[in-house]
């Protein structure tokens, strides 16, 4: 099956600053590629999502890049404030909504 | 628009006993899927239903088992609890069977002891 890998496991970084997560998977048939956001105690909330068939999305601060060859891809937030400290998942799926998710980075932004 | 919602949201049980966790899905979603969370892990996907039917499996042992209902919202059952089944159970509701976004539930809370 599927195996999806996420790093690092803990980030930190001064406020303003840019950040970046990195995830690689093992199924090249996997072609949809979610980003959850989990607070302390709440539920995981997507973010971003990328499809197979585009390189890279962005929404605001954040954006994601894929590269099939080298099945990797990777979450990008640039001008990071306090409130986007959470763990932050990647997942990646081949078909019929199941997902494979990573281990989680644990990012902290420091005022 | 009702986002997904969970039932209980903790719950305490005894090694070998057996509980019953249970989901509404978001109106318009009619693909749930359930998945666990250790502490400190990303969620690990169970299985899915879709139409009623178990649509796709993880790892987990059959003692794991679910329902969809008509309304679409579910059940997870697990059977002969172990402690290592302790663990965040989060419900996620999609539409259809093509690839979209998850809509996670804020997740029932299993300690087993």
């Amino acid at each position: 099956g599927e195996n999806v890998e996420q790093h690092p496991s803990t980030l930190s970084v001064q406020e303003g600053d840019s950040a970046v997560i990195k995830c690689t998977y093992s199924d090249s048939a996997s072609n949809y590629f979610p980003w959850y956001k989990q607070e302390l105690g709440k539920r995981p909330q997507l973010i971003i999502d990328i499809r197979s068939n585009v390189g890279e999305k962005k929404d605001q601060r954040i954006a994601v890049t894929l590269n099939k060859t080298a099945k990797h891809f990777s979450l990008h937030i640039t001008e990071t404030q306090p409130e986007d400290s959470a763990v932050y998942f990647c997942a990646a799926s081949t078909t019929g909504n199941q997902f494979y998710f990573g281990t989680g980075t644990s990012l902290t932004v420091i005022p | 628009e009702t986002g997904v919602t969970q039932s209980p949201t903790h719950l305490i049980k005894t090694r070998g006993q057996q509980v019953t966790l249970r989901c509404s899905s978001q109106s318009g979603h009619n693909t749930v899927s359930w998945y666990q969370q250790a502490l400190g892990q990303g969620p690990q996907f169970i299985f899915q239903y879709y139409r009623e039917e178990e649509n796709g499996r993880g790892n987990f042992p059959p003692r794991f088992s679910g329902l969809q209902f008509p309304n679409y919202s579910s059940e997870l059952n697990v059977n002969a609890l172990e402690l290592d089944d302790s663990a965040l159970y989060l419900c996620a509701s999609s539409f259809g069977q093509g690839n979209s976004p998850l809509h996670f539930g804020n997740g029932t809370r299993l300690t087993v002891t």
